[in-house]
């Protein structure tokens, strides 16, 4: 089946630095991937939508200058959190689609603690 | 407005006690119903995807069917392994996106 590799699986920084968190989809081409962020105990929020070539498209409320998309091939994503704060601390989780009546799947997400 | 709303927010159950989850949406354009669980710590992991009315899908002890205002996930004589958060979301064909219920946790006490 479908997979998708998300890395770090968790990343401490310190704030004012940027990281950079990966997803890689292993045995398909992922046309379009979507970035998620959750809250403990919440579901998960959609960030932004990103195809392969093109700017990202971000949810309302979601800074595009903080949270920089990059898709630059069709099996890789990229979401680089810039200046990170502690309040940007949390789950953030990919998800890459082929054709997307085929289906989302899912990264293992990434824990971010921003000190 | 998109919108999955599931119930209950938590619950428990014995185990082989049977029950089922909701969830509710309303999308403009239906592009599929996926059923997703959740461990802590974990991103999502598949379990079925509904696209008509009517439709049914079932895998070991759960069971998920579709109308056109919710779905129900079926859980037959659940055992503590089954516990996890179930989350339920819809694809809009208008959009391309995946929009999220708030999930139900599921407990399952031996």
């Amino acid at each position: 089946g479908a997979v998708v590799s998300q890395h770090p699986s968790w990343v401490i920084c310190k704030s004012g630095t940027s990281v950079k968190i990966e997803c890689r989809s292993l045995d398909f081409q992922a046309t379009t991937m979507f970035w998620y962020r959750q809250f403990p105990k919440q579901s998960l929020m959609l960030m932004a939508t990103s195809n392969e070539g093109s700017k990202a498209t971000y949810e309302q409320g979601v800074e595009k200058d903080k949270f920089l998309i990059n898709h630059a091939s069709l099996t890789l994503s990229t979401l680089t959190v810039t200046s990170a704060h502690p309040e940007d601390s949390s789950f953030y989780i990919c998800s890459a689609s082929q054709e997307l009546n085929y289906g989302y799947t899912f990264g293992s997400g990434t824990r971010l603690t921003v000190v | 407005e998109d919108q999955v709303t599931q119930s209950p927010e938590a619950l428990r159950l014995q185990e082989g006690e049977s029950s089922s989850l909701n969830c509710s949406y309303t999308v403009s354009g239906l592009r599929g119903l996926f059923w997703y669980r959740q461990d802590p710590g974990k991103g999502p992991e598949f379990l079925f995807t509904l696209y008509s009315a009517g439709e049914e899908k079932e895998k070991e002890r759960l069971k998920a069917t579709l109308t056109k205002k919710e779905s129900f996930l079926h859980i037959t004589a659940p055992k503590p392994e089954d516990s996890a958060t179930y989350l339920c979301a819809v694809g809009s064909s208008n959009t391309g996106k995946l929009i999220f219920g708030q999930g139900t946790t599921l407990q399952v006490k031996p």
